[in-house]
């Protein structure tokens, strides 16, 4: 199965700022078949990306999402207060599917 | 609007096997294309995939978890049931199911439950 790691572990950052975010996976997802997952405390995910750089229905412009074969970057381009959170990324692309270990964004 | 809702039991002892329901609503699980998947969450720690059923019957399962894992559906009450056998203690997580609407391609999770916490403990 494909690994996903995610990287930084943990990112301290301030309102305003630019957030970019890592999954490398052990191997090429095939398709771009690459999505990203905001979970908030006591939450459910929410879909933010899929298809590695579609914005699910709803998600501002502010979050965009790149990469192919093994290497795919979520960028917030400028957090708000409610971007703090834990996302992960998933590969739906090769069976089976596989969640990242999640990068945890906090406040500055 | 979509809602999913897991119920079954909080607390299950070990070797027990358990049932979990997704009750879907504003969708129909018969939908071409539409898939409900669960996912799981032990506390502070990653996403867990373990089965999805598409709505032709046809299902996946997580290879580690395979012979543990059943996934049905039932058309007539737009749910999906999941049953894992020989429940261990650290089969205890938050228990998630999600849809896969029609007009995502791929596997990804569109709407999901607000989760249910199971705990295995003697």
């Amino acid at each position: 199965e494909i690994v996903l790691t995610q990287s930084p572990g943990t990112l301290s950052l301030s309102p305003g700022e630019r957030a970019t975010l890592s999954c490398r996976a052990s191997q090429s997802v095939s398709i771009r078949y690459l999505a990203w997952y905001q979970q908030k405390p006591g939450q459910a995910p929410r879909l933010l990306i899929y298809g590695a750089s579609s914005r699910a229905t709803g998600i501002p412009e502010r979050f965009s999402g790149s990469g192919s074969g093994t290497d795919f970057t979520l960028t917030i381009s400028r957090l708000e207060p409610e971007d703090f959170a834990v996302y992960y990324c998933q590969q739906y692309g090769n069976s089976p599917q596989t969640f990242g270990q999640g990068t945890k964004v906090e406040i500055k | 609007q979509i809602t999913l809702k897991e119920s079954g039991p909080t607390l299950v002892k070990p070797t027990q096997t358990l049932t979990l329901t997704c009750t879907v609503s504003g969708f129909s699980v018969s939908t071409s294309g539409v898939g409900v998947g669960w996912i799981r969450q032990p506390p502070g720690k990653a996403l867990e995939w373990l089965a999805l059923i598409y709505w032709d019957d046809d299902n996946r399962y997580s290879p580690s978890l395979e012979s543990r894992l059943t996934i049905t559906k039932d058309t007539s009450k737009n749910q999906v049931v999941l049953g894992m056998t020989n429940m261990d203690p650290v089969d205890t997580a938050t228990y998630y199911c999600a849809l896969r609407p029609s007009g995502y391609p791929g596997d990804c999770w569109a709407n999901w439950g607000q989760g249910t916490l199971v705990t295995v403990s003697s």
